[in-house]
């Protein structure tokens, strides 16, 4: 139990162009899901914090126009990278937590190179 | 703001050895303290989490003790095998609100055979 997915796991895409990425909770309603950033040998950083139903709140320094975070329904939240940038390139990795547990679950991760 | 040490960054032992990792958390608030294990390219996978109403955790090889009053907790690995070296990452949360984690920057441990 408790197996979150992510999609895609890997993209390449142009300077100026915008990705979306997909984070499922498959076998339990997540209430609140969490995006981060991890960039080589380093920790994982908190970008947004998103719950069904409202609006996502993020951590300082993270721009939310450029990084938009929809939570739409109990099993789903995704992560638009806007008119992405070379510097926007890193390991995007989502986790989900139900109502009940106190545990995070993690996503496998998306891998972004923005050329 | 809510902050969590952790070291060392790099930790190397023979297989057989012992492994232990330390931590502390500046948000006294904080009351739930997750390990995660995270290998090259993959997603952190949860080893073994303690409440702040318990001192210590043991599950087979591992184990987190607590200490609330310094603030600190620690993993403790035993007979480490090489299938142990990844990077491991405290973190630290009070379980209200958003639950949101805060992680330690993480040890890379190495267990040569």
């Amino acid at each position: 139990g408790a197996v979150v997915s992510q999609h895609p796991s890997w993209v390449i895409c142009k300077s100026g162009t915008s990705v979306k990425i997909e984070c499922r909770s498959l076998d339990f309603q997540a209430t609140t899901m969490f995006w981060y950033r991890q960039f080589p040998k380093q920790s994982l950083m908190l970008m947004a914090t998103s719950n069904e139903g409202s609006k996502a709140t993020y951590e300082q320094g993270v721009e939310k126009d450029k990084f938009l975070i929809n939570h739409a329904s109990l099993t789903l939240s995704t992560l638009t990278v806007t008119s992405a940038h070379p510097e926007d390139s890193s390991f995007y990795i989502c986790s989900a937590r139900a109502e009940t547990l106190e545990t995070q679950y993690f996503g496998p991760g998306t891998r972004l190179l923005v050329l | 703001g809510e902050n969590v040490e952790q070291h060392p960054s790099t930790l190397s032992v023979q297989e057989g050895d012992s492994a232990v990792i330390k931590c502390t958390y500046s948000d006294s608030a904080s009351n739930y303290f997750p390990w995660y294990k995270q290998e090259l390219g993959k997603r952190p996978q949860l080893i073994i989490d303690i409440r702040s109403n318990v001192g210590e955790k043991k599950d087979q090889r591992i184990a987190v003790t607590l200490n609330k009053t310094a603030k600190h907790f620690s993993l403790h690995i035993t007979e480490t095998q090489p299938e142990d070296s990844a990077v491991y990452f405290c973190a630290a949360t009070a379980l209200w609100g958003y639950n949101k984690l805060i992680f330690g920057a993480g040890t890379r441990l190495a267990v040569h055979p």
